[in-house]
């Protein structure tokens, strides 16, 4: 069945670090990709999004590319702040668009 | 912005007793899903509700589960009998589209923690 794996974490950064989560998946076709992250005590706010192979998202200055040959989609950011301490989750959308299937998440800490 | 609102945020319930954890869609929101985390594992898709009838469920939502939209306006999910693997973050998330309008996104509520002793 279709799967998510996302690098383990705890990431701790200090701040302007350069930051990566690698995210790989298992999925029958080409889903749409997520990610989503999940501040201190809110939900799940959906980061950025890419819906074809190659497709780039971006949003506050985070970015994931979908790469069909490597089945990833890797999140990125230049330069990292402490307002970007948060848990990342990596998702797809199942074929039937019915459901989204995650990976664990990744905590990210990053400190001054 | 329109929120999802979730209730309770926490909660502790004795095995083997019944819970209704509650949330608000959004207004304009048609489809209305749950899903689960077990601490330190993945999120966990377990129903999608729609038109007031269960459009999908995973193999988790067997039958102590069952979601309901009593009023109209919430959306509850109710654990007949509860275990202690059923201790988990619980969110509510809502979409006006699914499938093709995924691009809609959903909208997830901050959760409920059940924690069952």
């Amino acid at each position: 069945g279709d799967s998510v794996t996302q690098m383990e974490g705890p990431v701790t950064l200090s701040e302007e670090a350069f930051l990566t989560i690698n995210c790989t998946y298992t999925a029958t076709g080409y889903p749409s990709l997520f990610w989503y992250v999940q501040y201190p005590g809110e939900g799940l706010q959906l980061l950025l999004k890419a819906t074809k192979a190659d497709d780039k998202g971006s949003n506050k200055g985070f970015e994931a590319t979908y790469r069909k040959e490597t089945t990833s989609f890797h999140l990125e950011k230049g330069s990292v702040q402490v307002s970007d301490s948060a848990v990342y989750f990596c998702a797809l959308l199942n074929q039937a668009g019915t459901a989204l299937i995650f990976g664990k998440g990744t905590t990210l800490s990053v400190s001054s | 912005e329109p929120e999802v609102t979730q209730t309770p945020s926490h909660q502790v319930t004795q095995m083997g007793q019944e819970v209704i954890l509650r949330c608000v869609p959004i207004s304009n929101h048609l489809y209305f899903y749950w899903y689960r985390q077990i601490l330190g594992q993945k999120v966990e898709f377990l129903v999608s509700f729609y038109n007031n009838e269960i459009s999908e469920k995973s193999e988790i939502f067997d039958d102590q589960f069952s979601v309901e939209r009593p009023d109209g306006s919430n959306f509850t999910l109710k654990i007949r009998s509860t275990k202690l693997e059923d201790s988990a973050m619980y969110f509510c998330a809502t979409a006006r589209g699914q499938g093709g309008g995924m691009h809609y996104g959903y909208t997830f509520g901050s959760g409920t923690r059940l924690t069952v002793v």
